[in-house]
């Protein structure tokens, strides 16, 4: 596609339960990265993927987090029994490789209430 | 690891210049600075690499002191559309794991 796609563009969700959340990277982009970013602040690192290897997932804070990307192309990440804290913004980004130019989606607002 | 961002916000007069800095308690790898301007996505501006060049951006350029563990990003004769929050993300050599600041607001008026 013309850029990283994230759906849905806002998702409000009761506490305890489970959701996914959608990411659609640039064509032919290898790299994929999945970031949350609080108001005012920058993007926390969640977790990244070269094709379909999660090749780092130390940034997710808990076990209620996954994310996959199994045909190495779209990427979902999954809360599992979400909590308000988990309120956020939720932004995907893709690159051709390791290192090079990422692009940023236009992210998902999650809320929890 | 998160790497500390100086000033927190600035204010210039059209055509002013500023200086924003990134500084990191790790080694780096790589430095990679982005703006974001309120209610969008953070947008590339550039990516310093170890052992590389400095890099430009327009009228925006950039530094990486390997020694220090630091980058600056250096704003000349600033425009309106400079406004926004500038963010510096951090690699380390053993991953690729960008790191981001807090960010630097910067606002330039008329």
């Amino acid at each position: 596609g013309a850029g990283v796609s994230q759906s849905p563009r806002y998702k409000v969700t009761k506490r305890g339960q489970d959701v996914a959340l959608r990411c659609d990277p640039i064509s032919g982009h290898v790299s994929l990265y999945w970031y949350r970013q609080a108001l005012g602040q920058g993007p926390e690192f969640l977790t990244y993927f070269n094709y379909e290897a999660q090749q780092d997932k130390s940034g997710l804070p808990n076990d209620r987090f996954s994310a996959e990307r199994p045909e190495g192309s779209i990427s979902t990440l999954t809360i599992q029994r979400t909590e308000q804290r988990d309120s956020a913004m939720y932004r995907c980004a893709s690159s051709r490789q390791e290192n090079t130019e990422a692009f940023f989606g236009q992210g998902t607002r999650l809320t929890v209430v | 690891q998160q790497p500390v961002q100086s000033p927190q916000a600035v204010i210039l007069r059209e055509g002013e210049d500023a200086v924003i800095n990134c500084s990191s308690s790790k080694a780096l790898y790589s430095v990679h600075w982005y703006r974001q301007k309120h209610g969008e996505a953070p947008v590339f501006l550039m990516i310093l690499l170890k052992g590389g060049e400095q890099m430009r951006h327009e009228k925006i350029s950039a530094s990486f002191n390997e020694k220090k563990q630091q980058s600056s990003l250096y704003l000349t004769a600033s425009q309106l559309s400079y406004s926004g929050t500038y963010f510096c993300g951090t690699g380390i050599p053993t991953g690729y794991a960008l790191n981001f600041g807090k960010g630097t607001s910067l606002l330039v008026t008329p």
